[in-house]
């Protein structure tokens, strides 16, 4: 059964480094998003993307943050120059079609910042 | 802007029997959408069963099934016949009419089935 798949899945850096975190969604899916976590915290929406375009972001998703398809399989998120809260379970997930809350999670990529 | 409220940290259940699982919501929308996803131990989330607001008709998957009662914004996964299998967090969510996907959280309910 196709999967998301996310790497890493630990990534320990020292703040103030930048951060990318990849995920491959599913093959025919047309709609990428990033969730994240904070232990003991709700699991909060960061941003969607379809076309090549963030189509919404939360306030969360400041100018520190960005996404990128690099590629026709790859969907990034980069954290140009990380702080100690953006420690987080990063999710990403996909979609083969809006608006049904259907969404397809990866197993998450674990983000702990010194 | 919308809530989801998890009640109940942890719950526990022995195999075979039946659990429910509480989760009320906050919203000013009269069209929106319920879920409940399941995140096994060291695995994805995934979708176990979705609600639409404008059916009445509760919303059932085999074992799973859901009490959603619109008025009092309260949305509860009853999962009858527990399996080992069940072992999970499980998250409520909430999604408007509008925004891409845009899923709001409950907070989680870890569940242990018990053989």
């Amino acid at each position: 059964e196709p999967e998301v798949t996310q790497t890493p899945s630990h990534q320990v850096t020292q703040m103030g480094q930048e951060v990318i975190l990849r995920c491959v969604p599913i093959s025919n899916h047309l709609y990428f998003y990033w969730y994240r976590q904070i232990l003991g915290q709700k699991v909060e929406f960061l941003v969607s993307f379809y076309n090549n375009e963030i189509s919404e972001k939360s306030e969360i998703f400041d100018d520190q943050f960005s996404v990128e398809r690099p590629d026709g399989s790859n969907f990034t998120l980069k954290i140009r120059s990380t702080k100690l809260e953006d420690s987080a379970m990063y999710f990403c997930a996909s979609s083969e079609i809006v608006n049904t809350g259907e969404l397809f999670f990866g197993e998450g990529s674990r983000l702990t910042v010194l | 802007a919308q809530t989801v409220t998890q009640s109940q940290p942890e719950m526990s259940v022995q195999e075979a029997e039946t659990v429910t699982l509480s989760c009320t919501y906050d919203t000013s929308e009269n069209n929106y959408y319920l879920f409940w996803y399941k995140q096994p131990p060291s695995r994805q989330m995934i979708l176990v069963i979705r609600q639409e607001a404008y059916k009445q008709q509760n919303a059932t998957e085999n074992r799973f099934s859901v009490n959603f009662q619109k008025a009092a914004k309260s949305f509860s996964l009853k999962i009858s016949d527990s399996q080992l299998g069940d072992t999970a967090m499980y998250f409520c969510a909430f999604m408007g009419n509008t925004g891409f996907q845009k899923l709001v959280f409950g907070t989680g309910t870890r569940l242990l089935v018990s053989p």
